[in-house]
């Protein structure tokens, strides 16, 4: 595979909830991203990981809880979530010392909190 | 801070018509920039790039000038097809600043018919 990939594509989950979300990066890159899109609202960043460890934490609720257990893979681990974080949650990576390259984002994952 | 403004949408056009979307930021250093286009269901992908004055990027028929005198970066397209239906961003790095995520505006969405 290549690229950015996000699983699952799309997850409904309750207000009681534990569930994860994945991103896999098979780009060599060093800097994972987490991003939340509602509609009608701009793209919020939520977590920053830099060379595996956490840069910036943009005042998100406690309930999302995000992991990087190296620098290929991101998680980001749900609980006890509010029908307001229904939002498609997108993954991005680049290289630190290149930002003149971009970011490149997965698919995202589409949650539904019923 | 830095920040991306760009015009809002919906832009509504006919098939071949000409495309314009008007971007301005605000930055303190060198930022590099870029439009992103996010398709109906899909992440966003990279469209085009400029890193440094006067610089055009183009992709796919779109052309953007980054131009520091007036700190703007606006998306032009000659004839669009109902294909480039989607919404665009236009977003802001500043090179050099490990771990800073990209900045974007609030996107554009645009609508072609035929």
């Amino acid at each position: 595979e290549t690229g950015v990939t996000q699983t699952p594509r799309h997850l409904v989950m309750g207000m009681t909830n534990k569930k994860s979300l994945k991103c896999e990066q098979h780009l060599g890159h060093n800097a994972m991203y987490w991003y939340k899109q509602s509609a009608k609202k701009p793209l919020e960043l939520m977590f920053v990981y830099s060379l595996e460890e956490r840069v910036e934490n943009n005042s998100v609720p406690s309930r999302f809880s995000p992991e990087c257990p190296n620098s290929s893979h991101l998680f980001l681990h749900l609980h006890t979530l509010q029908p307001e974080d229904s939002a498609l949650y997108l993954c991005a990576s680049s290289q630190v010392v290149r930002q003149g390259d971009g970011y490149t984002f997965g698919s995202g994952t589409r949650l539904t909190v019923v | 801070g830095d920040s991306v403004t760009q015009m809002e949408g919906p832009v509504t056009l006919s098939e071949e018509a000409f495309l314009t979307i008007n971007c301005t930021y605000t930055a303190t250093g060198y930022p590099s920039l870029f439009w992103y286009v996010q398709y109906p269901g899909e992440g966003l992908q990279l469209l085009l790039k400029a890193t440094k004055a006067d610089d055009k990027g183009s992709n796919k028929g779109f052309e953007a000038t980054y131009r520091k005198e007036t700190t703007s970066f606006h998306l032009e397209k000659g004839s669009v097809q109902v294909s480039d239906s989607a919404v665009y961003f236009c977003a802001l790095s500043d090179q050099g600043q490990a771990g800073t995520a990209l900045i974007f505006g609030k996107g554009t969405t645009l609508s072609v018919s035929s």
